[in-house]
């Protein structure tokens, strides 16, 4: 059980264009998903959490206007990179929550390799 | 503030070894413990939980962890490494006691089983 989709697996885009990524549980619904960024050989940053039918919150230091979080559904949820450029390209990955407070836990997708040229 | 400390970059071992990942919290209220393990490019997959009970918690792939309450320790092992092992590790904790704090990630440990 808990699977969690993510979409596309990689990305290779020109610097100035919009990339979405989508994340998707498979076989619950999630109210709660959560948005990391890894740079090589680190841990995760958690850019910010999405809750369904409501706006983001974005941790201390991510630009909302930049990485637009849309969870419109109890299944999918998009982060979208506005304008990338080089110093964008990272390795994405969402969490969606499953399970009653406080026992919930995240599982996580595969994660998506963006590279901005 | 919740945290964790994963005080090794970089563990080796060789295979057949037992090996020891270590890990450290800090919360104020009773901790809700995780490890989860890393390949290259992928998600994390999930190893072990403790939220309670026996301090002996074991998981995926022949890992097991001890839960220390009074080090604040959380630390993994496997009595025998495997080179498929060599991975990236994570520890996470949560606070149980206070719901609206998210999980807290620590830095990782590679680990490198060597043939």
């Amino acid at each position: 059980g808990a699977v969690v989709s993510q979409h596309p697996s990689w990305v290779i885009c020109k610097s100035g264009t919009s990339v979405k990524i989508e994340c998707r549980s498979l076989d619950f619904q999630a109210t709660t998903m959560f948005w990391y960024r890894q740079f090589p050989k680190q841990s995760l940053m958690l850019m910010a959490t999405s809750n369904e039918g409501s706006k983001a919150t974005y941790e201390q230091g991510v630009e909302k206007d930049k990485f637009l979080i849309n969870h419109a559904s109890l299944t999918l949820s998009t982060l979208t990179v506005t304008s990338a450029h080089p110093e964008d390209s990272s390795f994405y990955i969402c969490s969606a929550l499953h399970g009653y407070q406080p026992y919930n836990e995240q599982f996580f997708g595969p994660g998506t390799r963006l590279t901005v040229l | 503030a919740q945290s964790v400390a994963q005080p090794e970059d970089q563990v080796n071992v060789a295979e057949g070894n037992p090996l020891t990942v270590k890990c450290t919290y800090s919360v104020s209220g009773n901790p809700y413990l995780f490890w989860y393990v890393q390949y290259p490019n992928r998600g994390l997959q999930f190893l072990l939980k403790y939220i309670t009970g026996d301090n002996l918690v074991k998981g995926s792939y022949g890992f097991e962890a001890e839960f220390n309450k009074s080090q604040t320790s959380f630390h993994l092992k496997k009595p025998s490494a495997l080179v498929s092992d060599s991975a990236l590790y994570f520890c996470a904790v949560r606070d149980m006691d206070n719901y609206g704090q998210n999980f807290v990630f620590g830095p990782g440990t590679r680990l490198s089983v060597l043939p």
